[in-house]
């Protein structure tokens, strides 16, 4: 079945360790997302990559870094400067920027 | 204001009623209007999309947008235990980029058997 794989489902952080979630797609999308969503707020975007080796800020992109080495592949490291990480972590894919967004399962990412 | 404004309920229906969930929005450029469902810890998915103004119906869903009242809704007739979910608004300027999309809060809809 194709689809947005995200793990783990649930991640504990520790004060001043870096962590890192995983999204796979094997939909042969083009296009990867990260948003973070918090209780009583809409989606807000972290990271977004239209393209293998290129990716670019979203909204509050401050603390998160991300990588696109392989098409299929989109990782998001929540690092130590990220002060407020606990969220429910949505990755997402679209074939291109203006079409159908799809979500993966999501992340839920507490601190200890 | 925020650019969209959404009651984020919750909101308790007996089986059958109908369903009406709505956004509000402040930006005139808008133009692209999306519904998503999201299960509770689940990834949304899209429900409805539509074009400017106008109505679009697909089965028991019905979206509707007044761009001169920046004014979007969701109908659900005949609704189900199964609809129980939060709803998500969300729109954009410009088809191009879904970077660009802002959501709203979600409505947190239980439908009661």
């Amino acid at each position: 079945d194709g689809g947005i794989t995200q793990s783990p489902k649930y991640l504990f952080r520790k004060e001043g360790q870096n962590v890192t979630l995983s999204c796979e797609q094997n939909l042969n999308h083009d296009a990867m997302y990260w948003y973070r969503q918090d209780p009583g707020q809409g989606l807000r975007l972290i990271y977004y990559s239209q393209i293998v080796n290129d990716f670019q800020k979203g909204d509050i992109a401050e603390g998160y870094s991300v990588s696109r080495e392989k098409k299929e592949s989109f990782p998001l490291t929540v690092t130590s400067a990220q002060k407020n990480p606990t969220a429910f972590y949505l990755c997402a894919s679209n074939r291109a920027t203006n079409e159908k967004l799809f979500f993966g399962s999501g992340t839920q990412l507490s601190v200890l | 204001q925020k650019e969209v404004e959404q009651d984020p309920g919750p909101l308790s229906v007996p089986e059958g009623a109908i369903v009406s969930l709505n956004c509000t929005y402040s930006n005139s450029a808008f133009q692209y209007f999306m519904w998503y469902r999201q299960y509770s810890r689940k990834g949304p998915e899209l429900l409805m999309y539509t074009y400017s103004s106008g109505n679009k119906e697909d089965g028991r869903f019905t979206a509707q947008v007044d761009k001169s009242s920046k004014y979007i809704s969701l109908f659900i007739r005949d609704s189900q235990p199964s609809d129980s979910a939060t709803y998500l608004c969300a729109m954009s300027a410009s088809q191009g980029g879904s970077e660009k999309l802002v959501f709203g809060k979600g409505t947190k809809l239980t439908v009661n058997p």
